[in-house]
């Protein structure tokens, strides 16, 4: 089955400064790879999405991109906030059952 | 749009007791909602999927007896955590599956529901 790798585990950048998060999978019938925000006691928030048929998206000071011969897609945060900070989890849909298959998270720390 | 709900945001039982988790999408009907459990600092666990109408499908490991899900309605699904104990004691998210969703599984997801079991 799929399996999606992501690291870091902790990102510690400075306010301003640009954050980077990267994730892997293994299954090449995945077509749908989203990321989270999850702020503490909240639950996930979609921040931005990437379909196999594209290999970049950007939205404001986010962007994703997807690389399918490699099997990997990355998150990145430019002009980085303190309101950024947060766990940000990426995940890939195999499609077949419309299952999302979780990356561990990235705790996302901005400093000051 | 696309908005899930969660009754209650937090609930607190003591051992032996059932509790109830609602999840309500608010404006679109959801073919399909999904069940989580979340431990701190970890990421997402799937316990279950299930569909309107259908019994729900549970993930190894997961008591179907023990969790019980209704998805009654296109927009609403019940988690029922049946003789709650301790080690019951998470964070429980669902989410949902928009219908008519075509072939990319975007999902929305609800606040969670904080369970602690005395």
């Amino acid at each position: 089955g799929e399996n999606v790798e992501q690291h870091p585990s902790t990102l510690s950048v400075q306010e301003g400064d640009s954050a980077v998060i990267k994730c892997t999978y293994s299954d090449s019938a995945s077509n749908y790879f989203p990321w989270y925000k999850q702020e503490l006691g909240k639950g996930p928030q979609l921040i931005i999405d990437i379909r196999s048929n594209v290999g970049e998206k950007k939205d404001q000071r986010i962007a994703v991109t997807l690389n399918k011969t490699a099997k990997h897609f990355s998150l990145h945060i430019t002009e980085t906030q303190p309101e950024d900070s947060a766990v940000y989890f990426c995940a890939a849909s195999p499609g077949s059952n419309y299952q999302l298959i979780w990356g561990a998270g990235t705790k996302l720390i901005i400093k000051p | 749009g696309a908005v899930v709900s969660q009754h209650p945001s937090w609930v607190i039982c003591k051992s032996g007791t059932s509790v109830k988790i609602e999840c309500r999408s608010l404006d679109f009907q959801a073919t399909t909602m999904f069940w989580y459990r979340q431990f701190p600092k970890q990421s997402l666990m799937l316990m279950a999927t299930s569909n309107e109408g259908s019994k729900a499908t549970y993930e190894q490991g997961v008591e179907k007896d023990k969790f019980l899900i209704n998805h009654a309605s296109l927009t609403l699904s019940t988690l029922t955590v049946t003789s709650a104990h301790p080690e019951d004691s998470s964070f429980y998210i669902c989410s949902a599956r928009a219908v008519g969703g075509g072939p990319y599984n975007e999902q929305f997801f609800g606040p969670g529901t904080r369970l602690t079991v005395l």
